[in-house]
């Protein structure tokens, strides 16, 4: 089993929809939980991070984490063709501050 | 202000040359991670330096090795290159080793052994 789980996608969604991604971790004492973005080509952007149960806005994103049930999901409301990337979940644990990441979830935006 | 820097941002060497990959964190970060990532995969981390100790180490041979400099940029460096080695090496610079400082990665370096 993977220690960091993601659904490899593509996840396509119309132009205005909202997109879920979704990421399961198998290791209890992770901490932290973040959402990076990865355009082909370039290297991963912080977008969300999230560190207690419940639901963290910011913009047209929402990261929801649920530690008894270990995931983490993200949502983007009103998808845009610029949102179309490859979106990777990272869970640090409680030393040290090492990332283990998803394989990352591909999203495809159509207008 | 400038946010992680990398250099070179492309390197083609030869199976077994040596090569050296060079990071500068955002100013006030004291801590550098490395990270490798293959194509289609998500990063997989090398190590961890903080305040120039080094803090964590991934599962990667000994040929792989590091160090950060008292103005806390770092250089990666990769004995006897194989093919397998070809990746996109990422630094991501963080306050402190705690889990909860968020980690920014710079551009990367692309790294292709022939």
């Amino acid at each position: 089993q993977k220690e960091v789980e993601q659904n490899s996608g593509p996840l396509s969604v119309p132009e205005g929809a909202i997109a879920s991604l979704n990421c399961t971790y198998s290791d209890r004492g992770s901490q932290s939980f973040f959402w990076y973005r990865q355009y082909s080509g370039k290297s991963p952007e912080l977008i969300m991070s999230i560190y207690s149960n419940g639901d963290k806005e910011d913009g047209r994103f929402t990261a929801q984490l649920n530690k008894a049930s270990q995931y983490v999901s993200l949502l983007i409301r009103d998808s845009q063709p610029s949102d179309s990337a490859t979106y990777l979940c990272a869970v640090s644990k409680a030393a040290g501050n090492k990332l283990t990441f998803g394989g990352g979830t591909r999203v495809l935006v159509k207008p | 202000d400038a946010g992680v820097t990398q250099s070179p941002t492309h390197l083609i060497k030869t199976r077994g040359q040596h090569v050296t990959l060079r990071c500068s964190p955002i100013s006030g970060h004291k801590s550098v991670s490395w990270y490798q990532q293959v194509l289609g995969q998500g990063p997989q981390f090398i190590f961890q330096y903080y305040e120039k100790e080094e803090r964590g180490r991934g599962n990667f041979p000994d040929r792989f090795s590091a160090r950060q400099f008292p103005n806390y940029s770092s250089e990666l460096n990769v004995n006897a290159l194989l093919l397998g080695d070809s990746a996109l090496y990422l630094c991501a610079s963080s306050w402190g080793q705690v889990p909860t400082y968020e980690q920014y990665f710079g551009p990367g370096t692309r790294l292709t052994v022939t």
